[in-house]
């Protein structure tokens, strides 16, 4: 059963623009949402992460919106760069991290 | 300090055969988790180890996977009986503790084919 449910799979903006990825969980016993970066042939690195006592959390051109009710919550990439084109998985903590399918992220000179 | 290092960065071995996959955690770092990614899939959660523990062994596929952590510190990943299914990548992740706010740090990961 896939418990952490990541759109879209793929993801193709222009430099400057705004990507948005989103996710949505079932079990309400998470208390910790991160988001990963992984480069091709790396593991994944921690990008930013929020817990859910907090609607939105931002950390340079990163923002992750958090909405408790509706068991969902999304990546925002204000002012999107080149080398911002990586792999994006988002996940869901409670004694370990569940992990959605991933995103392809292609930002365009 | 030196992060989570993995060994061997690449495996191909034949169908039957068994493989065994290394991690090397950061030092003190309590907790200890296996992943398996697909091509172009997503990280599948394997198996746990905190401190001294029981493992949480819910995640291997079949019994064909085990895991091993010796003295607190490393551990192997071993796959008995190689399928062509079994080609992925095998990531280690290493966290000061299971509690969720705690980061988990990622290994380079395995590479490994079957043939």
């Amino acid at each position: 059963q896939q418990q952490v449910k990541q759109s879209p799979q793929s993801l193709i903006v222009q430099k400057g623009g705004i990507s948005i990825i989103n996710c949505a969980y079932e079990n309400t016993a998470f208390d910790y949402f991160p988001w990963y970066q992984q480069f091709p042939g790396k593991g994944p690195a921690l990008l930013i992460a929020i817990r859910p006592d907090v609607s939105e959390k931002k950390e340079g051109r990163f923002t992750i919106s958090f909405n408790k009710s509706a068991k969902q919550f999304s990546l925002h990439i204000m002012d999107s760069q080149p080398g911002d084109s990586a792999t994006y998985f988002c996940a869901a903590s409670w004694l370990r991290l569940t992990f959605g399918e991933g995103t392809q992220l292609t930002v365009n000179p | 300090g030196a992060g989570v290092s993995q060994s061997p960065s690449n495996k191909v071995t034949e169908k039957g055969k068994d493989v065994e996959l290394r991690c090397d955690p950061i030092s003190g770092h309590t907790a200890l988790y296996w992943y398996r990614q697909s091509l172009g899939q997503g990280l599948e959660f394997l198996i746990y180890f905190q401190g001294n523990s029981a493992p949480d062994k819910s995640g291997l596929p079949s019994d064909r996977f085990s895991a091993e952590r010796t003295g607190g510190s490393v551990s192997t990943l071993t796959i008995q009986r190689t399928q062509q299914e079994d080609s992925a990548v095998y990531l280690c992740a290493s966290s000061l503790g299971l509690a969720g706010d705690n980061e988990q740090f990622f290994g380079p990961g395995t590479r490994l084919t079957v043939l």
